[in-house]
């Protein structure tokens, strides 16, 4: 199986802050790296897709870059909505997997 | 609007069996895998295994592989995850999604979540 990690575990932010979130991939996984959040009770939401393509409805203040083992996922402003739980997933083999999750809350 | 609805909670006793469902709508249901995630209390997602509609067709993680039975009526566009026998380890929020082209996950179902107690 494709191992998923993702730094940091959490971390506390303000409005307006920049805000980046890595993943790595414990072997080549080439662009097959999605992006989601989650806000507590809800279902995950999907942010990027095949690692930097922004999903529509997105706001354009979310970016995704990377290839290979290491990605990264780029909040440009945080804003209030944005306090979530922040999971990475590759889908370049099955068993598909996650990362651990990153959750941002508030400073 | 695209949309998968899932059904309601469940709670169960150990040893009990169950199907819980996740109906889509808004969309061609065959042209697109389903595939369901477990999320257990406090914890992060598990991917358990996928269905293709069109065929039925299944793939599962082997952490799942012969736990759960995923299953699809797509006359009503309908997929489904079974257990024969629940476990209290069980306990958790199942999540169905619907597969893109390279297998991203929008969108997802609202979860159902199972609770296996005695």
């Amino acid at each position: 199986d494709i191992q998923m990690t993702q730094s940091p575990s959490s971390l506390s932010a303000s409005v307006g802050d920049r805000v980046t979130i890595t993943c790595r991939a414990s072997q080549s996984i080439s662009n097959y790296l999605n992006w989601y959040h989650q806000k507590p009770g809800k279902a995950p939401k999907l942010l990027i897709y095949v690692a930097s393509s922004l999903q529509s409805g997105v706001p354009s203040r979310f970016s995704g870059s990377g290839s290979g083992t290491d990605f990264t996922l780029t909040i440009s402003s945080l804003q209030p909505e944005d306090f979530a739980t922040y999971y990475c997933q590759q889908s370049y083999s099955t068993p598909f997997t996650f990362g651990p999750g990153t959750k941002v809350d508030i400073k | 609007e695209v949309q998968l609805v899932q059904s309601g909670a469940e709670v169960k006793k150990p040893g009990e069996s169950l199907r819980i469902s996740c109906k889509g709508s808004g969309y061609s249901f065959t042209s697109y895998w389903i595939s369901w995630v477990r999320q257990m209390p406090g914890k992060g997602l598990e991917w358990m295994g996928r269905i293709d509609p069109s065929d039925t067709y299944t793939s599962y993680s082997p952490s799942f592989q012969g736990h759960v039975t995923i299953s699809v009526d797509k006359s009503i566009s309908t997929a489904y995850l079974q257990w024969s026998s629940l476990k209290a380890s069980d306990t958790a929020i199942y999540y169905c999604a619907r597969a893109g082209s390279r297998n991203w996950f929008d969108p997802w179902g609202q979860g159902t979540l199972v609770t296996v107690s005695s």
